[in-house]
């Protein structure tokens, strides 16, 4: 399995966009990107996937460079309520579901 | 609709016991994946079941057993409680098999004390 590595934690103002960057270096052909967001007490909760290039949704972007060892995922203006855990995990379809989490970025947003 | 439910919410026990938790996947899922959080660090996969049976298997012991239900609901058991069993145990459905490119969906997790 491809292991992740991110920042442990990061500071940002409420209105601000925050970038957080998760390397990958092993990353096999047939891996996808994911970004989940976990909040205390509560399940991790989806935001966005890809594979190459740039996927946006209404939450979200996630950035991929052409070598795919690395990903970014930009929050817009972020808010206080964005305050929590943020997980980049990396899997294909021989694993399923069998993410490695690691420990995740806690991004704080201050007021 | 409602989502990924799991219960019970809080679970207190002492070591040696037996204890089983439980999950309802979101409508229309088939895949359940359970789940092995503690405190400060991310979710450890524990197994996962589709078409009643166990598909995928992390790094846990045999203690950490499982069940699926025809209708997609899945339960989670641990033999002989350890201290470190306590933790946030989460439950996550995904759909069509639960391919990596599908999305999980996750419960609200259950919190198990082992005193």
């Amino acid at each position: 399995l491809a292991k992740t590595t991110q920042p442990i934690s990061m500071d940002s103002y409420e209105g601000q966009e925050v970038n957080i960057t998760c390397s990958h270096n092993n990353i096999a052909t047939n891996d996808y990107i994911t970004w989940y967001q976990q909040f205390p007490s509560q399940g991790p909760r989806f935001i966005i996937q890809g594979y190459k290039t740039k996927v946006t949704n209404e939450v979200a972007s996630l950035f991929i460079p052409a070598d795919r060892k690395s990903s970014t995922l930009s929050l817009p203006r972020v808010s206080l309520s964005d305050t929590a855990v943020y997980y980049c995990l990396v899997g294909d379809e021989v694993n399923f579901n069998k993410f490695y989490f690691g420990s995740g970025t806690k991004l704080n947003v201050k007021p | 609709d409602a989502g990924v439910t799991q219960s019970p919410t809080h679970l207190i026990k002492t070591r040696g016991q037996q204890v089983t938790l439980r999950c309802s996947p979101k409508s229309g899922h088939d895949t359940v994946s359970w789940y092995q959080q503690a405190l400060g660090q991310g979710p450890q996969f524990i197994f996962q079941y589709y078409e009643e049976e166990e598909r995928q298997r992390g790094n846990f012991p045999d203690r950490f057993s499982g069940h699926q239900f025809p209708n997609y609901s899945s339960e989670l058991n641990v033999n002989a409680l350890l201290l470190g069993d306590s933790a946030l145990y989460l439950c996550a459905s995904s759909l069509a098999g639960g391919y990596s490119t599908d999305t999980q969906y996750f419960g609200p997790g259950t919190r198990l004390t082992v005193l």
